[in-house]
């Protein structure tokens, strides 16, 4: 099993929908979680960081369940711009080591 | 400007030719990260450092070598090229106390 685990996508998604991600994770002592967007060809920016009480940023929304080692990414009143692969990164607190998913691809459509 | 800035962007190489790839920050951050990222898979570390005094290997260093000359630079090394090393690679950087990691533009790298 991979570490970290997300849909490959892509989520085909019209202009104005409510679209949502999950990204699994194996290691129950893992203490980060972040959510990452990434255009083609371009770094990973960071999108929001995710906390255990749940956090949002505009349309974006980030949660984490601890029970069954998932975090989610809301997106609201999807954009073109929000076409994007979608990253989950997780850290182990106290290590060096982020664990990359291999991202969820997101098209909206027009 | 750039907080992280990745030279060169693009370069294509021959086998066997050493190459180096660099990176700079303005964060201040104290870690510096090296990883390679290919289609399909996850990003994947290469190498890492957390002060100048202090290099680690990541999961995929063999063929790499890396040198932090400062604490905002790192630059990555490969001794002599070959094509699986095709890859584009980023360098990140994250500070002390914050685990988010910001990355540099990305260096494309094709070894022919």
């Amino acid at each position: 099993r991979k570490e970290v685990e997300q849909d490959p996508g892509p989520f085909n998604v019209p202009e104005g929908a409510t679209v949502a991600f999950n990204c699994t994770y194996s290691n129950s002592a893992s203490q980060s979680f972040f959510w990452y967007r990434q255009d083609c060809r371009k770094e990973p920016k960071l999108l929001m960081s995710v906390y255990s009480s749940g956090n949002e940023d505009g349309r974006f929304t980030a949660q984490l369940n601890r029970a069954s080692q998932y975090i989610s990414l809301l997106i609201r009143d999807s954009k073109l711009s929000d076409s994007a692969t979608y990253l989950c990164v997780v850290n182990k607190a106290g290590t060096y080591k982020y664990i990359f998913g291999t991202g969820t691809r997101l098209k909206v459509l027009a | 400007d750039a907080d992280v800035t990745q030279t060169p962007r693009n370069r294509i190489t021959k086998t066997g030719k050493r190459i180096m790839l660099e990176c700079s920050q303005t964060k201040g951050h104290d870690r510096m990260y090296w990883y390679r990222q290919d289609p399909g898979l996850g990003l994947r570390l290469i190498y890492y450092s957390f002060d100048v005094k202090d290099i680690n290997k990541g999961e995929i260093s063999d063929g790499y070598s890396v040198s932090r000359q400062a604490q905002a630079k790192f630059s990555l090394s490969l001794e002599s090229a070959i094509p699986n090393q095709t890859a584009l690679y980023f360098c990140a950087t994250s500070g002390r106390e914050l685990q988010e990691q910001y990355f540099g533009p990305g260096t494309r790298l094709t070894v022919t």
